[in-house]
């Protein structure tokens, strides 16, 4: 199965500023999943990222919140902008390689704390 | 849409009692369901997935799920829980198709076992 390294683990932010989170595959995807785990709730999809296409985003997300770049089939990063302490979540990425039958990869998560 | 529904926010069993976490699902077509599970401060791990005809899958660390069509449930057990089983149980959804299914979990089930 893919293996995915997600950066920052962690990080403590300012409001009014932005973050960006990257996710690096092991492997080439066609599709990237960016989900959203706020404190003591499920994870909900943001968006699904395709190389050479804008992100499709799910109801309740925007791009201009959450830009979404993905200039390859190995990497993706998802941007939290002009933050506000309701983003504190933990953000996640996820991929299917081979499709869903096979099951999902995902990211260790970042945990995001906005101050 | 596809969606699936998590009955009990929270579950105390005893170590050494059935563990049953219920998880129904919504869906149009014949869908893959999944178990995750997530310990504290920890990223996801699939425990198992229902893709195939086989209804009764077997997951790791003695779980098993079954699938029933006729009931729209995919309820999770294991004979015997121990205090390491404490953790956020998730159920999944997603279609049968391929790297560009989305994931769609339930609201998640925090399990708590006793001494």
């Amino acid at each position: 199965s893919a293996v995915i390294s997600q950066k920052p683990s962690r990080d403590i932010c300012q409001r009014g500023t932005s973050l960006t989170i990257q996710c690096q595959v092991d492997s080439q995807v066609t599709m990237m999943f960016w989900y959203r785990q706020q404190p003591g709730q499920s994870l909900t999809l943001i968006a699904t990222a395709n190389q050479g296409s804008e992100a499709t985003y799910e109801s309740g997300f925007v791009i201009d919140k959450f830009p979404i770049s993905r200039p390859n089939l190995t990497f993706s990063t998802l941007t939290v902008s002009n933050m506000s302490p309701e983003d504190s979540s933990i953000y996640l990425c996820s991929v299917t390689p081979q499709g869903a039958g096979y099951g999902y990869t995902f990211g260790s998560g970042t945990r995001l704390t906005v101050v | 849409a596809q969606s699936v529904t998590q009955l009990g926010s929270h579950v105390s069993v005893s170590e050494g009692a059935l563990v049953l976490l219920r998880c129904n699902y919504s869906s149009s077509v014949p869908p893959y369901l999944f178990w995750y599970v997530q310990y504290p401060n920890q990223g996801l791990q699939l425990l198992l997935k229902y893709t195939s005809a086989a209804t009764l899958v077997k997951g790791i660390n003695g779980f098993e799920a079954e699938f029933k069509k006729s009931e729209t449930s995919f309820h999770l057990t294991k004979p015997s829980a121990h205090m390491s089983d404490a953790a956020e149980y998730f159920c999944a959804v997603s279609d049968r198709g391929g790297t560009a299914s989305k994931l769609t979990f339930g609201t998640g089930t925090r399990l708590q076992v006793t001494l």
